[in-house]
Parts: C-alpha cells; sequence; structure tokens
C-alpha cells in the first residue's frame, strides 16, 4: 500500500496554462505538506496544513493555492505557470504537529514548463 | 533566517571508502533529522537526534548530534554502491516545531565501483 501518493508523477504544459497537482496519504496524519525541489536539488517548503487548516505560508506567489479537501488530502492548484515554476514538487506528512517526527514523501511531480 | 549548509556539495568515493558529510545550522535546533534521497527518488526519513552530543548508529551509518545542537554529521563506513543518493539534514525552524523543517543544502554522494 502506497503511504503518500501523487498524481501526476510528470507534467508538462505551456508557459500561462493552470494545472492542479494532487496528493493523498493513508497513514492516518495531521499533517501534510507541499515542497519544491529545484534543479540543484535545494528543497524548500511551500505550505502546511494541519488538519485542512493552512498552517505555514511561506513566500509562494500567490499563483500558488493549496487546497485541503480533509486531511488525508491536499491538492496544489498553479495559476498562469511560469518556466521558474518547473521543479519537483513532493508532498509529504508527519503525524503529529509540534513534535519531533519524520516526514513521510511522496514520489514527486516532475513539472516541466516550456 | 535560519540557513542549514551542508558540505561537502558533492562527495565521489571508491566503493569501500568511507564518506562523511557536515551539517551546520545557524540557529541552535531542538533536535535534527536526516534523510536520504535516491536518484529520481524522494527523501526517505533515515533518523532523527534530540539530545546534546547524542550519537546513534544504523549498521554502517554513524550519526552525531554536535554539543551546541547547531551540527551533526553522518558517517558512512566501507560505501557500498546502495548509498548513491543526496543526504539532507533537517532541522524545525526556530518559531515552529516540526511542521516547518529547513531542509539541509545536501550532500550528492557517488560510488565508483
Amino acid at each position: 500500500d502506497t503511504a503518500v501518493s501523487q498524481t501526476p508523477k510528470y507534467l508538462v504544459t505551456q508557459m500561462g496554462n493552470d494545472k492542479s497537482i494532487k496528493c493523498e496519504q493513508n497513514l492516518g496524519h495531521d499533517t501534510m505538506y507541499w515542497y519544491k525541489q529545484d534543479s540543484k536539488k535545494f528543497l524548500k517548503i511551500m505550505f502546511s496544513y494541519n488538519n485542512k487548516e493552512l498552517i505555514i505560508n511561506e513566500t509562494v506567489p500567490n499563483r500558488f493555492s493549496p487546497k485541503s479537501p480533509d486531511k488525508a488530502h491536499l491538492n496544489l492548484h498553479i495559476n498562469s505557470l511560469e518556466l521558474g515554476d518547473s521543479a519537483v514538487y513532493f508532498c509529504a506528512s508527519s503525524p503529529i504537529p509540534r513534535k519531533s517526527y519524520e516526514q513521510y514523501f511522496g514520489p514527486g511531480t516532475r513539472l516541466t514548463v516550456t | 533566517g535560519q540557513q542549514v549548509m551542508q558540505i561537502p556539495q558533492y562527495q565521489h568515493v571508491q566503493e569501500g571508502e568511507d564518506f562523511t558529510t557536515y551539517c551546520n545550522s545557524s540557529t541552535t535546533l531542538s533536535n535534527i533529522q536526516w534523510y536520504k534521497q535516491r536518484p529520481g527518488g524522494h527523501p526517505v526519513f533515515l533518523i532523527q537526534l534530540v539530545k546534546s552530543g547524542e550519537v546513534k548508529k544504523q549498521k554502517r551509518l554513524t550519526f552525531q548530534f554536535g554539543e551546541a545542537k547547531k551540527n551533526s554529521s553522518l558517517h558512512i563506513t566501507a560505501t557500498q554502491t546502495t548509498d548513491v543518493g543526496t543526504y539532507f539534514c533537517a532541522g524545525p525552524a526556530s518559531n515552529f516545531g516540526n511542521e516547518k523543517l529547513t531542509f539541509g543544502t545536501g550532500t550528492r554522494l557517488t560510488i565508483i565501483p
């Protein structure tokens, strides 16, 4: 059973388009995240949700809008895609907020904007 | 803001040689986590260290948390081809719990068979 799953795995699209990435976790975790990993492998947090509530919103352009319909799902919608949005986007989850627990990452979505 | 740097950025070793990556935070950390990302894969949690000066071992991997809780290291003894990947340390942001991890810059390990 996949713990954290993401769809799609690959996404190739043109500048200006709008796209969505979906994430689901079956671990029963309370907290979910979106990370962006650039071509140099730097991993940066974008958003964090705890029980459907947004708790972290890093300085991300407002073209990026996360949505958590329930605590098992966290989606990411991106409007007006730009070349610089090309990266691997990872969803992750962790069991308990404000505790020292590991994060479980999904397989990633490789977004290529042309 | 908080910065977590790792050195070296890249390391190429012959199979069987040892490998060490060092992690340095600009702020004191309540704990530090280590992750491994295989090429084309996703980060996978390895371990968490909490106490000052803590040392933990996992088979050929030895993790250490500095006395001042601002640095950490990962040492691999007698590397194998399965060790290939990028190793990240990560620490919680000072004004958050673990809901906000700052990941280090990573050390990419390649093994020459």
